[in-house]
C-alpha cells in the first residue's frame, strides 16, 4: 500500500466549478499534511498547510481528518489558471529525519 | 522568499558517463537537503537525505554508489549520476530545509536529465 493515495484523474471541470481532491495516508504518525502544485515540467510549490481545524484560504479550503486518515482539497469558482496536478503531501518525522512523502498526484484541467 | 537554485536546468548525456547535479541555498543555510527523482506521471519519490558534513541517507532502492552525494557547505549540495544509463533519464528536484526554521522546505527548480 502506497504511503499516501490520491485519486490520479484527471478532473475535467468547467470554469466556475467547484472540485474535491481526496487524499488517505498510511502512517498513523505523520505530524504535518500539506497541497502542493505542480505545473508541467515545474518543480511542486506549497499550496497550503492542512490543519485539523481545516483551513481556508480564498477559494481553497483543506480539511484533515486524523482518526480516518484523510486529507482533502476543495477549490471553488474554478478558473483556467488551477490547471496543474495537485500533491498530497505528508511529513513524518522518521529515524531522525523530517523527510516529506508525496503523493502521486491529481490532475485537474480546467475548461473555458 | 527562500530561493533554491539547481544547475544545470537541463542536461543531456550519454550512457556511461557521470552527470552532477548542483542545489543551493542562495539567502539561507541548510544543513539538511533532500534529493528526489520523479518520473513522468509520477510522484516524486525521495533517493536521500544530503547532511552537511556527515555521510547522506539513502532510501531502500536506491544505489549509494551510483547516486553520489556530497554536501560541502551549508549552501551546497550535489549529486553525481555516476555510468549512467537511459532508464536513469528523470526529473531530479531537490529541496533544502531551512536552519531557521525547519518545519520548511524549499524546493530547487529541477534538472531534467535525459541519457541517449
Amino acid at each position: 500500500r502506497k504511503e499516501v493515495e490520491q485519486d490520479p484523474g484527471p478532473f475535467n471541470v468547467p470554469e466556475g466549478a467547484t472540485v474535491a481532491f481526496n487524499c488517505t495516508y498510511s502512517n498513523s504518525a505523520s505530524q504535518s499534511f500539506f497541497w502542493y502544485r505542480q505545473d508541467c515540467r515545474k518543480e511542486p510549490k506549497l499550496l497550503m498547510s492542512v490543519y485539523s481545524s481545516g483551513n481556508e484560504d480564498g477559494r481553497f479550503t483543506a480539511q484533515l481528518n486524523r482518526a480516518s486518515q484523510y486529507i482533502s482539497l476543495l477549490i471553488r469558482d474554478s478558473k483556467l489558471s488551477d490547471s496543474a496536478t495537485y500533491l498530497c503531501v505528508v511529513n513524518t518525522w522518521d529515524t531522525g529525519r523530517r523527510a516529506l512523502t508525496f503523493g502521486s498526484g491529481t490532475r485537474l484541467q480546467v475548461q473555458p | 522568499g527562500a530561493v533554491v537554485s539547481q544547475h544545470p536546468s537541463w542536461v543531456i548525456c550519454k550512457s556511461g558517463t557521470s552527470v552532477k547535479i548542483e542545489c543551493r541555498s542562495l539567502d539561507f543555510q541548510a544543513t539538511t537537503m533532500f534529493w528526489y527523482r520523479q518520473f513522468p506521471k509520477q510522484s516524486l519519490m525521495l533517493m536521500a537525505t544530503s547532511n552537511e558534513g556527515s555521510k547522506a541517507t539513502y532510501e531502500q532502492g536506491v544505489e549509494k554508489d551510483k547516486f553520489l552525494i556530497n554536501h560541502a557547505s551549508l549552501t551546497l549540495s550535489t549529486l553525481t549520476v555516476t555510468s549512467a544509463h537511459p532508464e536513469d533519464s528523470s526529473f531530479y528536484i531537490c529541496s533544502a530545509r531551512d536552519d531557521e526554521n525547519i518545519y520548511e522546505q524549499y524546493f530547487g527548480p529541477g534538472t531534467r536529465l535525459t541519457v541517449t
